[in-house]
């Protein structure tokens, strides 16, 4: 059946290290990501998405990874920061409909 | 306004009461969409709008819940016979249409409980 999951429930890094967070979906028709950063009491955070059609995208400090052989998703953080630390969800959207079905999430801990 | 406004921020009420939870769009979307966020969980699509039509009910819970939008604006989920199973941080998103690759952004939440 559909599904985004994720590799990691949780990650712990340093302030200043890079992160990665990692993403597999089964639904070979998903064609439309996107990561959501979510803080504590608050509503998901658009940060970065990406078509099927490309296989990197960058924005500022982050970059999405797509790897459709492997059904594979990741996100980069660069230079991570206290302010990182949040819940990290992918998305998929399907060419079929408009919901969008969401990974369980990643919890990221930067140490200061 | 500058993003998606939901009201109340939380609400606390008894087992068996009707609510109503309302959603502002950002100015301009015209797409809309209720999500479902239960404790350390993911996020459960419930429905989307496309002006004033709602077009797939089918990630209603149940016949308890429904939704409206007037205006192509604000937008308001009612659950009636309110259940403890019903307590979750419900979610708004709007995006502009809903043409492909248009990406959803997300308001704060209502967080319902239930008592």
């Amino acid at each position: 059946g559909e599904s985004v999951g994720l590799h990691l429930p949780t990650l712990s890094v340093q302030e200043g290290d890079n992160s990665i967070i990692n993403c597999a979906y089964s639904n070979s028709a998903s064609d439309y990501f996107i990561w959501y950063k979510q803080e504590s009491g608050k509503g998901p955070q658009f940060i970065i998405d990406i078509r099927s059609n490309m296989d990197k995208r960058q924005g500022q400090r982050v970059t999405v990874l797509l790897n459709k052989t492997v059904k594979h998703l990741s996100l980069q953080i660069a230079a991570t920061q206290p302010g990182d630390s949040a819940v990290y969800f992918c998305a998929e959207l399907s060419s079929s409909n408009y919901k969008l079905t969401f990974g369980k999430g990643t919890l990221l801990t930067v140490n200061p | 306004g500058a993003g998606v406004s939901q009201s109340p921020s939380n609400k606390v009420t008894e087992k068996g009461k009707d609510v109503e939870l309302r959603c502002d769009p950002i100015s301009g979307h015209t797409a809309l969409y209720w999500y479902r966020q239960s404790l350390g969980q993911g996020l459960e699509f419930l429905i989307y709008f496309q002006g004033n039509s709602a077009p797939d009910k089918s990630g209603l819970p149940s016949d308890r819940f429904s939704a409206e939008r007037t205006g192509g604006s604000v937008s308001t989920l009612t659950i009636q016979r309110t259940q403890q199973e019903d307590s979750a941080v419900y979610l708004c998103a709007s995006s502009f249409g809903l043409r492909r690759n248009q990406p959803q952004h997300f308001g704060d939440g209502t967080r319902l409980s239930i008592l």
